[in-house]
């Protein structure tokens, strides 16, 4: 199994600022992916954070407000900008294992936008 | 979209075993039929999953029927730490293939 790390887990955050979130996985993974989970919601996935290549995001998520890094197999970021309360969510990555089999997830970012 | 139908909420009592449904008519031939589950203010923990045989783990049971239609996921004796949100997702299971949330079972484990 792959053991994912999230910073922050939580944060309280002004208007119009802007938030990163790490994610760091504790082996090398082929897939990374970034959820949303709106307060009493199912999770909508954001996008996937491609090693060496731009993300590949899902309809109704744009980069210029979530954009994502993916510097190497192991490590990913996720930034929420130029928040809203709108944003207020939790915010979780997932990753694959050696085989991408099956997909682990961090214990997730709750963001809270005043 | 979501490629699973499951009831919004169930109740079983502590103890007896809990049985979770799933519909999956549109599944293709190289899709999975994975379950997981989501406590309360945690991340989704993975459950089991299975193509077309029955399976079994530590943690649970899953019957899928011979036309792959539908699935149920069984907890053979539920207890409350059980309570949770159970997700249905179907996948190919490839390196490729991300998870599309549905809306899931809220389980209700009863004392």
């Amino acid at each position: 199994s792959a053991v994912i790390s999230q910073k922050p887990s939580r944060d309280i955050c002004q208007r119009g600022t802007s938030l990163t979130i790490q994610c760091q996985v504790d082996s090398q993974v082929t897939m990374m992916f970034w959820y949303r989970q709106q307060p009493g919601q199912s999770l909508t996935l954001i996008a996937t954070a491609n090693q060496g290549s731009e993300a590949t995001y899902e309809s109704g998520f744009v980069i210029d407000k979530f954009p994502i890094s993916r510097p190497n197999l192991t490590f990913s970021t996720l930034t929420v900008s130029n928040m809203s309360p709108e944003d207020s969510s939790i915010y979780l990555c997932s990753a694959g294992g050696a085989t991408n089999e099956k997909l682990f997830f961090g214990s997730g970012t709750q963001l809270s936008v005043l | 979209d979501a490629k699973t139908t499951q009831p919004p909420s169930m109740d079983c009592a502590e103890g007896r075993a809990a049985n979770l449904p799933c519909n999956h008519s549109t599944i293709s031939g190289n899709e999975y039929v994975y379950w997981y589950r989501q406590i309360h203010s945690q991340g989704p923990q993975y459950i089991i999953h299975g193509l077309k045989n029955n399976e079994t783990n530590e943690m649970a049971s899953l019957i899928i029927t011979e036309d792959r239609k539908s699935s149920t996921l069984i907890l053979p004796h539920a207890t409350l730490r059980d309570t949770a949100v159970y997700y249905c997702i179907v996948r190919v299971g490839n390196r490729d293939d991300k998870i599309i949330f549905g809306k899931g079972t809220r389980l209700h484990i009863l004392p």
